[in-house]
């Protein structure tokens, strides 16, 4: 059966510091890895992944796939608060499959 | 604002009603997407179109339906509602050209309570 398992579930931590959320999966038939995050409304997208080892980045978030494991990090350095919010994995064969979300505060 | 448009934004009605619920996608996207998202399941992928053609199915329940129409706009009809039905309900929109490599731009959603 296709899965996508996120972890931690939930993560509380101090502003400042650096968190990594993991997201594993297993997939017939892999074309892409997606995060998004997701705080009082829909979700908004993050990174798409599809090439092994290639770092993506946008300021303090980066996020990288491996294939052969089966895994994609997502990272956060020198948090705020505002990143406090859900973050979602999903990924694409033939359908969509989420995980079901690290729960990520951040207190001040 | 991602440019998808829901409507309703929230629907309260009882077990055994019918509803439907209406998306329209960013400009010059031709994919759709539903999804179900409940506390305890998560986000569940329902269904997508493309182009007015349906392209891949998920946990779509047998008492519940989909079209996409010429103008590209969705409707999701729901029936036979259960109180398990009551989740908040997303539509998503993706460019053309290779919908399984593209992000996708979520609506802000349509919340269902089913009394």
């Amino acid at each position: 059966e296709d899965k996508v398992v996120q972890s931690p579930l939930s993560l509380v931590v101090h502003e400042g510091d650096t968190v990594t959320l993991n997201c594993s999966y297993e997939v017939t038939n892999f074309r892409s890895l997606l995060w998004y995050k997701q705080e009082k409304k829909a979700p908004t997208f993050l990174f798409m992944l599809t090439s092994s080892g290639i770092e993506k980045k946008s300021g303090r978030l980066s996020s990288i796939l491996d294939k052969k494991e089966l895994f994609s990090i997502l990272n956060i350095t020198a948090t705020q608060t505002g990143d406090s919010a859900v973050y979602l994995c999903a990924v694409k064969d033939d359908k969509i499959i989420f995980g079901k979300g690290t729960r990520l505060h951040i207190l001040p | 604002d991602s440019g998808v448009t829901q409507t309703p934004k929230h629907l309260i009605t009882a077990t055994g009603q019918r509803v439907t619920l209406r998306c329209s996608p960013r400009s010059g996207d031709l994919s759709v997407y539903w999804y179900q998202q409940s506390l305890d399941q998560g986000l569940q992928f329902l269904i997508q179109y493309y182009n007015g053609e349906e392209r891949a199915k998920g946990n779509i329940l047998e008492r519940f339906s989909a079209q996409q129409f010429p103008d590209l706009h969705s409707e999701l009809n729901l029936s036979s509602l259960e109180l398990g039905d009551s989740a908040l309900y997303f539509c998503a929109s993706s460019p053309p050209g290779g919908a399984a490599y593209n992000e996708q731009f979520f609506g802000p959603g349509t919340r269902l309570t089913v009394l």
